[in-house]
């Protein structure tokens, strides 16, 4: 499979447990993005990266969640001191990235990391 | 703020039925929209952009910038187009806004 693989596909911890995720997009594509997506609503933007660097990141994403992507590749998600409110499909997703800024280039999405927050 | 509404969480439309799923956007300048689906048991994705004017599946799109609506149609629904579908815009090159998704379920 040549697509966007996420690990575990299911997490559930306890309150105030730390968690993390991992992602691994298309092998020649160079931005990569998190969503989240609650029960009966659409995926929510976290966080971009355009190679290593992190371009971008959303209000929802508070001082307990940090993400990574050290060589530009694969990326991590983590969670600190869990909440129920964290109970959500994590979603990765990856794009080969424009040759201009401006320039919007397919996302492809992974199936997704559900955590349940206990 | 940037937002998509999609005011249906659940249409039931008979097979061979016209199939109208309607989306709503907020956003002054000039985004670009999106169907994204998501069948069952499979990932999230891209249907169609209004930027190609493809009809992909039978489904079709036309921007209303009076209206701010982008709505999605098919002539003949088929039992194959049930899943759950999502709207969404971007204005620049990275995060999506996706819409809260209309569950489109086709009966035989």
């Amino acid at each position: 499979d040549t697509g966007v693989s996420q690990d575990p596909r299911h997490k559930i911890t306890k309150r105030g447990q730390n968690v993390t995720f991992r992602c691994d997009p298309i092998s020649e594509h160079n931005r990569l993005y998190w969503y989240r997506q609650t029960l009966g609503q659409g995926p929510e933007f976290l966080t971009y990266f355009q190679n290593e660097a992190q371009l971008e990141k959303s209000r929802l994403l508070s001082d307990r969640f940090s993400a990574e992507r050290p060589k530009g590749s694969f990326s991590t998600l983590e969670i600190q001191r869990t909440e129920q409110g964290d109970s959500a499909m994590y979603l990765c997703a990856s794009s080969l990235g424009g040759r201009a800024s401006g320039i919007w280039d397919e996302q492809f999405f992974g199936p997704g990391t559900r955590l349940t927050v206990l | 703020a940037q937002r998509v509404t999609q005011p249906e969480k659940l249409l039931s439309v008979f097979k061979g039925a016209p199939v109208e799923l309607k989306c709503n956007y907020s956003y002054s300048g000039s985004p670009e929209l999106f169907w994204y689906v998501q069948y069952s048991r499979q990932r999230l994705q891209l249907l169609l952009r209004h930027i190609s004017r493809e009809s992909i599946k039978g489904f079709t799109a036309d921007l209303n910038k009076g209206e701010t609506s982008f709505h999605l149609k098919k002539p003949f629904a088929q039992e194959e187009d049930s899943a759950m579908y999502y709207c969404a815009l971007t204005y620049r090159a990275s995060k999506i806004i996706f819409g809260s998704g209309t569950r489109l379920s086709i009966r035989p």
